[in-house]
C-alpha cells in the first residue's frame, strides 16, 4: 500500500524557517518525480515544486523561488521541503504527491503550516 | 501561472447530471491530453477522478466521465449521489516555467 506521510508544519513567525519532510511507503521512491502542493484555508489547490527522481532537476511557483528548497534522499525514501523567509501568505496545509501516467496518484494527509506573530 | 478557471460552486438534485468545466489556454488545457480531475472531501486530501482527459481509475464509479474540447475541458458526473457533494479541482500539464496548474476549485452541493 503506497502511503505518504508529512511532518514538520507548525505555527512560525513571519520570516521564519520550517523544514517539512515527507516519508514514502509502498512504491519503489527513487524511480518518480515528488511534488509539494499546497491549500491556503478554504482556498483551492496550489503546486509549489516537483523533483526529479536523482534531484537533478527542481521547479518552483514563481511565488515561493528563492525561499524555498526542495530535495530528496532515496536511500531514506523521503522527500522534504526547507521554507525561509516565511510570509503569511505561505500558510497552508501542504501534500506530498506523486504522481505518473497513467494513473499513479497519491496525496499524504498534509501537514498544517501557519504564518503568523 | 495562472490557475485554470472553474465554475466557483454547481448544484443539482440527486439522480440529475452536472458538468463542470474548467478552462485554460493552449499552453495547458488545449495543448495536452494530460488533464485530471480530484475529487476533495472536506479535511481530506485529494482523490484523482479521471486521468488524462477521459479515463478513470480502478474504482471509481462509471458516473463520472471527463471529455475535453479545445482549451476547455468538463466533467461530468451523472447519476448524482449525496456522497459525490464535494470539491472538484482540475489539473493540467502546462508548458510554462511550472510543469502543472490546478483550477480554483468547484464546490458540488447535491441538493
Amino acid at each position: 500500500e503506497v502511503q505518504l506521510v508529512e511532518s514538520g508544519g507548525g505555527l512560525v513567525q513571519p520570516g521564519g524557517s520550517l523544514r517539512l519532510s515527507c516519508a514514502a511507503s509502498g512504491f519503489t521512491f527513487s524511480s518518480y518525480w515528488m511534488s509539494w502542493v499546497r491549500q491556503a484555508p478554504g482556498k483551492g489547490l496550489e503546486w509549489v515544486a516537483n523533483i526529479k527522481q536523482d534531484g537533478s532537476e527542481k521547479y518552483y511557483v514563481d511565488s515561493v523561488k528563492g525561499r524555498f528548497t526542495i530535495s530528496r534522499d532515496n536511500a531514506k525514501n523521503s522527500l522534504y521541503l526547507q521554507m525561509n523567509s516565511l510570509r503569511a501568505e505561505d500558510t497552508a496545509v501542504y501534500y506530498c504527491w506523486v504522481s505518473s501516467s497513467p494513473s499513479f496518484d497519491y496525496w499524504g494527509q498534509g501537514t498544517l503550516v501557519t504564518v503568523s506573530s | 501561472q495562472s490557475a485554470l478557471t472553474q465554475p466557483a460552486s454547481v448544484s443539482g438534485s440527486p439522480g440529475q447530471s452536472i458538468t463542470i468545466s474548467c478552462t485554460g489556454t493552449s499552453s495547458d488545457v488545449g495543448g495536452y491530453n494530460y488533464v485530471s480531475w480530484y475529487q476533495q472531501h472536506p479535511g481530506k486530501a485529494p482523490k484523482l477522478m479521471i486521468y488524462e482527459v477521459s479515463n478513470r481509475p480502478s474504482g471509481v464509479p462509471d458516473r463520472f466521465s471527463g471529455s475535453k474540447s479545445g482549451n476547455t475541458a468538463s466533467l461530468t458526473i451523472s447519476g448524482l449521489q449525496a456522497e459525490d457533494e464535494a470539491d472538484y479541482y482540475c489539473s493540467s500539464y502546462t508548458s510554462s516555467s511550472t510543469p502543472w496548474v490546478f483550477g480554483g476549485g468547484t464546490k458540488l452541493t447535491v441538493l
